[in-house]
């Protein structure tokens, strides 16, 4: 099936600084999707991308859908200690019916 | 709350056993998700309802689990003779239809543990 790798596993980082980390599919994907989740909750939406090349924005965080639609990336600026948590990358099927994830970035935020 | 609720939070079984799992979606959804969560690892897809029939079981990893819907909101998630490797967290999800554009809402989930 569908593998998604993402990169790096774990990151730690100072507060107040940026981030990045990115995802990588064997096959294409048609739709990106980022997503995080805090200990002992469900992934939450934070940004979905619907087109190659799309570069999208909320607030702090920033994703491209990567052009050979077999990348993506999420950027977070200036860290703050919330932004701890586990952030997966995710492609449905073409249905739209099931959705493959990542293995996480868990990031580590020092204040 | 209008978000996705599963109860129990955590649930601690004897291997052998047989348990259930149960989600409340959001209200008006009409697409049910059930995931897997072992630790270290992203969600594994496991079925997704839409209304009351299984429209993909193809990720439940054997025929020991098994999911219903009768009524078209409240899903079961069932486990028979339970096995230490079932250990994991139960993630359940909804969403108001099933395609590309459809957000799909992730409840808190149940950690299951089997001793």
């Amino acid at each position: 099936g569908q593998q998604l790798n993402q990169s790096p596993q774990s990151m730690f980082i100072q507060e107040g600084e940026d981030v990045s980390m990115n995802c990588t599919s064997s096959s294409i994907f048609n739709t990106w999707l980022w997503y995080k989740q805090d200990p002992g909750e469900g992934p939450v939406l934070l940004i979905a991308l619907y087109k190659a090349g799309e570069l999208t924005s909320n607030g702090r965080l920033t994703a491209q859908f990567g052009i050979t639609r077999k990348d993506s990336f999420l950027n977070i600026s200036a860290s703050i200690p919330s932004d701890v948590g586990i952030y997966f990358c995710a492609g449905p099927e073409t249905s739209g019916s099931r959705l493959t994830f990542g293995e996480g970035t868990q990031l580590t935020v020092n204040p | 709350g209008a978000g996705v609720s599963q109860t129990p939070s955590n649930k601690v079984t004897e291997k052998g056993k047989y348990v259930e799992l149960r989600c409340d979606p959001i209200s008006g959804h009409t697409a049910l998700y059930w995931y897997r969560q072992s630790l270290g690892q992203g969600p594994e897809f496991l079925i997704y309802f839409q209304g009351t029939g299984a429209a993909d079981d193809s990720g439940l990893p054997n025929d020991r689990f098994f999911a219903v819907r009768p009524e078209g909101s409240v899903s079961t998630l069932k486990i028979q003779r339970t096995e230490r490797g079932d250990s994991a967290v139960y993630l359940c999800a909804s969403s108001l239809s099933v395609g590309v554009n459809t957000e799909a809402f992730f409840g808190q989930g149940t950690r299951l543990t089997v001793v």
